[in-house]
């Protein structure tokens, strides 16, 4: 049992770059959600699912596109990559019912936007 | 809305000294509440939880009590240890989770 997997840890981007950061979780969880995190600021959620072939934005959405395609997977596209998009971005899931269930976060994908 | 505020850092103590870090949330219905621990250059994991009023919540020393009366979860420790130091989360769920800004503590021996 893996938990929430995260890749890559790091990445570097030039200013216009595309890339996806990739999302899966081997919990059977509905709900899934992107965070990023920058210093000060704490989680900011950027996008979440809750269920496959449904998405929603976050606070933050801007420049994000997401899709969830399958129950395990969730990967976050930064579209054209801007140095406002430098942060550490956490993927997390969790059970959809039930109030009390926790979010199971994964390590963290460290991106650095030049 | 929902929202939760909790106390700025950082917090510094010594070895051993009592902690408190103050959460306060906003919220219709009835939320669950959440405390959140970041290790550096780890992911958020849960600490405790409490899902109604009047609940207490407890791990590794640490304890929250769910207050409806004053919306508040405070993050409370008798005796601190180095090994504490971390960044600390308040969260609450209703339709989805909603995070504090945190609070980073250092203890020092």
């Amino acid at each position: 049992n893996a938990g929430v997997t995260q890749t890559p840890k790091f990445q570097v981007l030039k200013t216009g770059q595309s890339m996806t950061l990739q999302c899966a979780q081997d919990m059977n969880h509905e709900y899934m959600s992107w965070y990023r995190q920058d210093p000060g600021m704490g989680l900011r959620l950027i996008h979440y699912s809750v269920g496959a072939g449904i998405t929603d934005q976050g606070e933050v959405p801007n420049g994000y596109n997401v899709s969830r395609s399958t129950t395990e997977d969730f990967p976050l596209r930064l579209l054209s990559a801007a140095p406002s998009q430098t942060s550490v971005y956490f993927c997390a899931s969790s059970r959809l019912a039930g109030g009390g269930d926790t979010q199971y976060f994964g390590p963290g994908t460290r991106l650095t936007v030049l | 809305g929902n929202s939760v505020t909790q106390m700025e850092g950082p917090v510094t103590l010594s070895e051993e000294a009592f902690l408190t870090i103050n959460c306060t949330y906003t919220a219709t219905g009835y939320p669950s509440l959440f405390w959140y621990v970041q290790y550096p250059g780890e992911g958020l994991q849960l600490l405790l939880k409490a899902t109604k009023a009047d609940d207490k919540g407890s791990n590794k020393g640490f304890e929250a009590t769910y207050r409806k009366e004053t919306t508040s979860f405070h993050l409370e420790k008798g005796s601190v240890q180095v090994s504490d130091s971390a960044v600390y989360f308040c969260a609450l769920r209703s339709d989805k989770f909603y995070f504090g800004s945190g609070t980073k503590l250092n203890v020092k021996p």
